[in-house]
């Protein structure tokens, strides 16, 4: 079983469009993360639950909002869509303090 | 945060030894050093913790002078499966929620045949 999974894998998409990308986490961890890296591979920290309540939201832009439904999911819904948005968006997961588990990460293409 | 700094590349050959330095001369007295392993359309993936000294796992090992002031990661036997980007982090450990977990650009290992 995967412990960190993501979708779309892949994600093609026009400027102006609102997209959504799933997380599920099956390792009981009570801390989510979304994390941004791109096209130089920079890995940035967007946002980070913990057991549902937002924790970290770092200089992201109000286009991108995370949602919890609980504490096994993070979504994340970006409207609007720019250029500037293409990257690829990774979600993770962790223990309070613990190491980080990664998605395989969602390729966002915005055209 | 203690900020690290790490070679931006390095090659080596199959079989050889790779020992990937980083510097994180602000270390606090309760970080803790953990390096992180990079694939190719993968998210990264824990390798190895330390606070002092040695520490090692069947993956690699991870030197940390008494100082701390800099970590060595050694991949020992490297094979062209490990070509990747190595991360170093500096963070406490603890109650905290991800805020300390700041990746830098990472060294970009390419092991040749």
């Amino acid at each position: 079983d995967t412990a960190v999974s993501q979708t779309p894998k892949y994600l093609v998409t026009q400027m102006g469009n609102d997209k959504s990308i799933k997380c599920e986490q099956n390792l009981g961890h009570d801390t989510m993360y979304w994390y941004k890296q791109d096209s130089k591979k920079f890995l940035k920290i967007m946002f980070s639950y913990n057991n549902k309540e937002l924790i970290i939201n770092e200089t992201v832009p109000n286009r991108f909002s995370p949602k919890s439904p609980d504490k096994a999911h993070l979504n994340l819904h970006i409207n609007s869509l720019e250029l500037g948005d293409s990257a690829v968006y990774f979600c993770a997961s962790s223990q309070v303090g613990g190491e980080l588990f990664f998605g395989e990460g969602s390729r966002l293409t915005v055209l | 945060l203690a900020k690290t700094t790490q070679p931006i590349s390095m090659d080596s050959y199959e079989g050889q030894e790779v020992n990937i330095t980083c510097s994180h001369n602000n270390i606090a007295t309760n970080d803790y050093i953990t390096w992180y392993q990079q694939f190719p359309s993968q998210g990264p993936r824990f390798i190895i913790q330390g606070y002092k000294t040695k520490v090692t796992n069947e993956v690699a090992s991870l030197f940390i002078p008494a100082d701390r002031k800099s970590s060595t990661l050694s991949l020992p036997r490297v094979s062209l499966s490990d070509t990747a980007v190595y991360y170093c982090l500096v963070a406490q450990q603890g109650d905290n929620y991800g805020q300390n977990f700041v990746f830098g650009p990472g060294t970009r290992l390419s092991v040749l045949p």
